[in-house]
């Protein structure tokens, strides 16, 4: 079993409609980042958790860390948002490395 | 203020050969973090450099191998070249000296392909 799962794997939707992508997670963690992967292979990072919650813009993470998992949200979703999304999770241990999750790959019709 | 630049942006080898890829992180920035991107596995972590010392390396075999420099650029070393090595191979630069507490910039890869 993998130690960071995503869910769904792929997704399709409507313009406008909420979207979320969920990210659960077996190990003891530091931190979680959510990441966006454009085609051609870009990557940017949205989001750095610890607690809590965090909005920019459209977009909203959350993290749960009793539970070991993270949701990200698009409110309002356009074709733009149309991008692989990846969770990345840095392991609480002594070597603190990141483990990433297989990504959703989301596809917004407009 | 420039991103993360990584070169050569593609490179085509034959198995058995040795390659070089480059990263210049964005100025200021004294973290460098590498990663191997593929189809099969997604992405997988390489090594994570700060100030020229590496702090953190991940589960690959010791034909990939690393370093930094005192002006934060960093190279990394694939010798005796497998296909399975082709890949995306990514470069992230961070300002602060752990990659988990702070943003990574991620340059736009060196797509390999071992023939």
């Amino acid at each position: 079993k993998n130690e960071v799962e995503q869910s769904p794997q792929n997704l399709t939707a409507q313009e406008g409609e909420f979207i979320t992508i969920n990210c659960s997670y077996s190990v003891g963690i530091s931190a979680l980042h959510w990441l966006q992967q454009h085609p051609g292979g870009g990557i940017v990072s949205l989001f750095m958790l610890s607690s809590g919650k965090k909005k920019h813009g459209r977009l909203i993470a959350t993290i749960n860390i009793q539970e070991k998992h993270s949701s990200l949200h698009i409110t309002a979703s356009h074709p733009r948002d149309s991008a692989v999304y990846i969770c990345a999770v840095f392991r609480m241990n002594r070597d603190d490395k990141i483990i990433f999750g297989k990504g959703t790959r989301l596809h917004i019709l407009p | 203020k420039a991103g993360v630049t990584q070169t050569p942006r593609y490179l085509i080898k034959t198995r058995g050969q040795q390659v070089t890829l480059s990263c210049s992180p964005i100025s200021g920035h004294r973290s460098v973090s590498w990663y191997q991107q593929t189809p099969g596995q997604g992405l997988q972590f390489l090594f994570e450099y700060f100030s020229e010392t590496q702090r953190n390396k991940g589960n690959f075999p010791g034909r990939f191998s690393g370093r930094q420099f005192s002006n934060s650029r960093s190279e990394m070393n694939v010798s005796t070249l497998e296909l399975g090595d082709s890949a995306l191979y990514l470069c992230a630069s961070s300002l602060g000296d752990r990659a988990s507490t702070d943003t990574q910039y991620f340059g736009p890869g060196t797509r390999l392909t071992v023939l």
